[in-house]
């Protein structure tokens, strides 16, 4: 298995723009998880979807974030407008977890540097 | 909400010594935490974990330590080596929520 993959690697837009993240989890990982890593809060949990459904998106920061998981392959999350301060490294992660358990690991993919200029 | 916290931004070891790197959580729902090790450029990658029915887990040079009463866990690197710096991310979960300390960077000097 190749491993959770993002694209793309490196993103550069202007301030206003509509800009758009993907990922494709692993095969057979029911859970998909984005992040974002800034140096003030290290790794901060945007929205996790399980079995494609949104489970918590409390840490999507505003209005202009939107996550979809349209199917157990893929993932978007998109902000529009994009803002200097959205520029991050934003992190895809999935894993595997049955009913009721507890997540235990995660695979992350490499990551989408965003700068928004 | 800084649920998990990692309040040692870097540290520095010498070679061959020990490397222990700190983390406190506050949510007494957390189950099972995790070590995350990243260098640049790439995604953090898992490095170990504990239940929250033990106290200790080891692996290699690896262990980790969790204080359930002190709500605090800790791993430690021994003997740390060169390859070992990189920034470290303590994680903890309750069920499908996994949530991540800000980082500490480990650098190992020669």
């Amino acid at each position: 298995d190749a491993g959770v993959i993002q694209s793309p690697r490196h993103e550069v837009t202007e301030m206003g723009q509509e800009v758009t993240l993907r990922c494709k989890p692993i095969s057979g990982h029911n859970s998909l998880f984005w992040y974002r890593q800034t140096m003030m809060r290290g790794l901060e949990l945007l929205i996790y979807f399980n079995n494609n459904v949104p489970i918590d998106d409390s840490g999507m920061p505003e209005d202009r974030f939107s996550a979809k998981m349209p199917n157990a392959s893929f993932s978007t999350l998109k902000i529009q407008p994009s803002e200097p301060r959205d520029s991050a490294v934003y992190f895809c992660a999935s894993s595997f977890e049955a009913t009721g358990g507890t997540l235990t690991e995660a695979f992350f993919g490499q990551g989408t540097r965003l700068t928004v200029v | 909400d800084q649920q998990v916290k990692q309040n040692s931004p870097s540290l520095s070891v010498q070679e061959g010594r020990i490397s222990i790197l700190n983390c406190d959580y506050t949510n007494s729902m957390f189950d099972y935490f995790l070590w995350y090790k990243k260098y640049p450029a790439e995604g953090p990658t898992f490095l170990i974990s504990i239940s929250s029915i033990k106290d200790k887990n080891e692996d290699g040079r690896f262990t980790v330590f969790l204080n359930k009463s002190a709500k605090h866990l800790s791993l430690h690197i021994v003997p740390s080596q060169p390859g070992d710096s990189a920034v470290y991310f303590c994680a903890a979960s309750a069920g499908n929520d996994m949530r991540f300390g800000a980082g500490t960077r480990l650098t190992v000097k020669p």
